[in-house]
């Protein structure tokens, strides 16, 4: 069954360094997202992204964050200058129209910021 | 912006006992939808709600849209132990001439063997 992959698993970065998370969607959908997930508490949205730039973005989703899909198959999110209360799980994922809001999620990336 | 209530906010159950959460808002939502969220992994659909009086079952699982379409449970019934996980509600919205998600707080759920 297709399913969306990030990668890394886990990423440990000291504060002010810059971090790209790495996601390849489901290969025949068209909307690509980012959410972000602190530890215990919800599923934020901070992006979404289609036809080649950000449809829709969050409060969160600051001048420190930026995403990407620099070929036809991965989708990143690059955090410029990551700080302390960036460390979370960051989740991608990706849908096809009609969008219903059933979204395919991947793994996860666990960003821990020291 | 849009606001979901999810409670309760940890349930801790015996095996075979049926559970029930729920999600409540002050915002009308075009689709409820629910995911399960297990341990370092990311969240799956488990059911999508698209009507309002909706009820859809998947296994053991049931799940209502609001006639109002401001809230929904889920109820799982005859709970095993693989239930565990964090469950989230999740609403959709028109705003702007864009489709938004939102996501509730999560549900814990325990299941004692």
């Amino acid at each position: 069954e297709p399913e969306v992959t990030q990668t890394p698993s886990h990423q440990v970065t000291q504060m002010g360094q810059e971090v790209i998370l790495r996601c390849v969607p489901i290969s025949n959908h068209l909307y690509f997202y980012w959410y972000r997930q602190i530890l215990g508490q919800k599923v934020e949205f901070l992006v979404s992204f289609y036809n080649n730039e950000i449809s829709e973005k969050s409060e969160i989703f600051d001048d420190q964050f930026s995403v990407e899909r620099p070929d036809g198959s991965n989708f990143t999110l690059k955090i410029r200058s990551t700080k302390l209360e960036d460390s979370a799980m960051y989740f991608c994922a990706s849908n096809t129209p009609p969008s219903t809001g059933e979204l395919f999620f991947g793994e996860g990336s666990r960003l821990t910021v020291l | 912006g849009q606001q979901l209530n999810q409670s309760p906010q940890s349930m801790f159950i015996q095996e075979g006992e049926d559970v029930s959460m729920n999600c409540t808002s002050s915002s009308i939502f075009n689709t409820w939808l629910w995911y399960k969220q297990d341990p370092g992994e990311g969240p799956v659909l488990l059911i999508a709600l698209y009507k309002a009086g909706e009820l859809t079952s998947n296994g053991r699982l049931t799940a209502q849209f609001g006639i109002t379409r401001k809230d929904s449970f889920l109820n799982i019934s005859a709970s095993i132990p693989s239930d565990v996980g964090i469950y989230f509600c999740a609403g959709q919205y028109s705003q702007g001439g864009s489709e938004k998600l939102v996501f509730g707080k999560g549900t814990k759920l325990t299941v004692n063997p």
